[in-house]
């Protein structure tokens, strides 16, 4: 298994608090994604980062930030948690980022916002 | 952007029973991945696809790149519980490197 731990695991806050989300990988991949899923959704790609400090959006970007200040750790903060971002959150590691490549997901992050 | 369509939405099978699902794109798609989720966990790819045309077997489990290259079908044959779970295809998006997941399909298995 692909060493990704994502923490925490099942997470329950209150509208209009902040939350930030980790992942942390040993694999060494420069590659780590942010995606959510809902039900009807399927898996949505947030945000994305390809290097220490190079981030870039996805397809569901909005209220969500990203940070990476070291290879190993990728975090997703919600400035502002709202009931639509109630969602499994996961991240995903990949070597190159090419596209027919595969990614390594984690294990999820249940996150409630009440 | 594209998007990728997966039918059935869900299926309920009796164990030993074969499985038949398949994604569709209105796009091109020159790489089709099927991934599986487990209840609790993230999804894990069971089959890359290349090639038109081309068919990969891992196990019980074959899939096909479709010959329009706009559909990929997964077959499981002889099911058995392990097989429960959510199966997903997905691509890379066209002229990018970012994969778009169809909204998968949930696999019940009864014994």
């Amino acid at each position: 298994d692909a060493g990704i731990t994502q923490s925490p695991r099942h997470k329950v806050t209150e509208t209009g608090t902040p939350v930030t989300l980790r992942c942390h990988q040993t694999e060494n991949h420069r590659y780590m994604y942010w995606y959510r899923q809902d039900p009807g959704h399927g898996l949505r790609l947030i945000h994305y980062s390809y290097g220490v400090k190079d981030t870039d959006k996805g397809e569901v970007s909005d209220g969500y930030s990203v940070s990476r200040s070291k290879t190993e750790d990728f975090l997703l903060t919600l400035e502002s948690a709202t009931s639509s971002q109630t969602s499994v959150y996961f991240c995903a590691i990949s070597a190159r980022g090419r596209g027919d490549e595969k990614l390594f997901f984690g294990s999820g992050t249940q996150l409630s916002v009440l | 952007g594209q998007q990728l369509n997966q039918s059935p939405q869900s299926m309920f099978i009796q164990e030993g029973e074969d499985v038949s699902m398949n994604c569709t794109s209105s796009s091109i798609f020159n790489t089709w991945l099927w991934y599986k989720q487990e209840p609790g966990e993230g999804p894990v790819l069971l089959i890359a696809l290349y090639k038109a045309g081309e068919l990969t077997s891992n196990g019980r489990l074959t899939a096909q790149f479709g010959i329009t290259r706009k559909d990929s079908f997964l077959n499981i044959s002889a099911s058995i519980p392990s097989d429960v779970g959510i199966y997903f295809c997905a691509g890379p998006q066209g002229g990018s490197e970012k994969l778009v997941f169809g909204k998968g399909t949930k696999l019940t298995v009864n014994p």
